[in-house]
């Protein structure tokens, strides 16, 4: 089975700091994403990858950043973290255009106090 | 840009009856995916479905698709209480070869005993 792992299930943080979250697919993946999900906003792409060191922006990429170093590690990088970025953050996988299904991550749920 | 937006928002229902949820959307895609989430955890791929299709089944799913009218069903037969989740439409278009995935806000399903 494919298997998404995310480094934390809850994170608390302090307005300005920076942080990393962590995300690693064992499938050896093409793809790679970024969500963040919000009540009454439903999921919203933040940053995608289709290949090594490749990023593309996604719908909401202010504020945040991504690496890929890697082809099954996908970090997200808060770099000020603002309370408007408390959120459920979801990753997610897939195989190349022949298997759309993604794969997802349990989540963080990140708060910025 | 375009989404899946998801009909009704909640639906709550007796376990055994069949569930069905509706989802809209504004633009062409390539396929359309159906995906579960139960409550703090990540989403689960269900069923997806190519443009050029019109029904899919898998198990209790039953899954149609209107390109015409721009829509999907997501029907669940013979409902029982794990079945209890929300359940995402997203669309799916391919961009720089990948694909983007677009989720509607969802339908929180619950199951009665």
């Amino acid at each position: 089975d494919v298997k998404v792992t995310q480094s934390s299930r809850y994170l608390v943080k302090r307005t300005g700091e920076k942080v990393f979250l962590e995300c690693v697919q064992d499938m050896d993946h093409e793809n790679m994403f970024w969500y963040r999900q919000d009540p009454g906003l439903g999921l919203r792409l933040i940053y995608f990858s289709y290949d090594v060191k490749m990023k593309e922006k996604g719908d909401i990429p202010e504020g945040y950043s991504v690496s890929r170093e890697k082809k099954e590690r996908f970090s997200l990088i808060l770099e000020s973290a603002s309370t408007n970025q408390t959120s459920m953050y979801l990753c997610a996988s897939s195989l190349r255009l022949h298997r759309n299904e993604q794969f997802f991550g349990p989540g963080t749920r990140l708060t910025v106090l | 840009s375009q989404q899946g937006e998801e009909d009704p928002q909640a639906l709550s229902i007796q376990e055994g009856e069949n569930a069905t949820m509706n989802c809209s959307y504004k633009t062409s895609i390539n396929n359309l995916q159906w995906y579960r989430q139960n409550s703090g955890r990540g989403l689960v791929h269900l069923i997806l479905i190519r443009s050029n299709e019109r029904e899919k089944h898998s198990g209790r799913l039953r899954v149609t698709l209107d390109t015409s009218k721009k829509s999907s069903s997501l029907l669940i037969t013979a409902s029982r209480a794990a079945d209890t989740a929300s359940y995402f439409c997203a669309t799916v278009t391919i961009i720089q070869g990948a694909q983007k995935l677009v989720f509607g806000q969802g339908t929180r399903l619950t199951i009665n005993p």
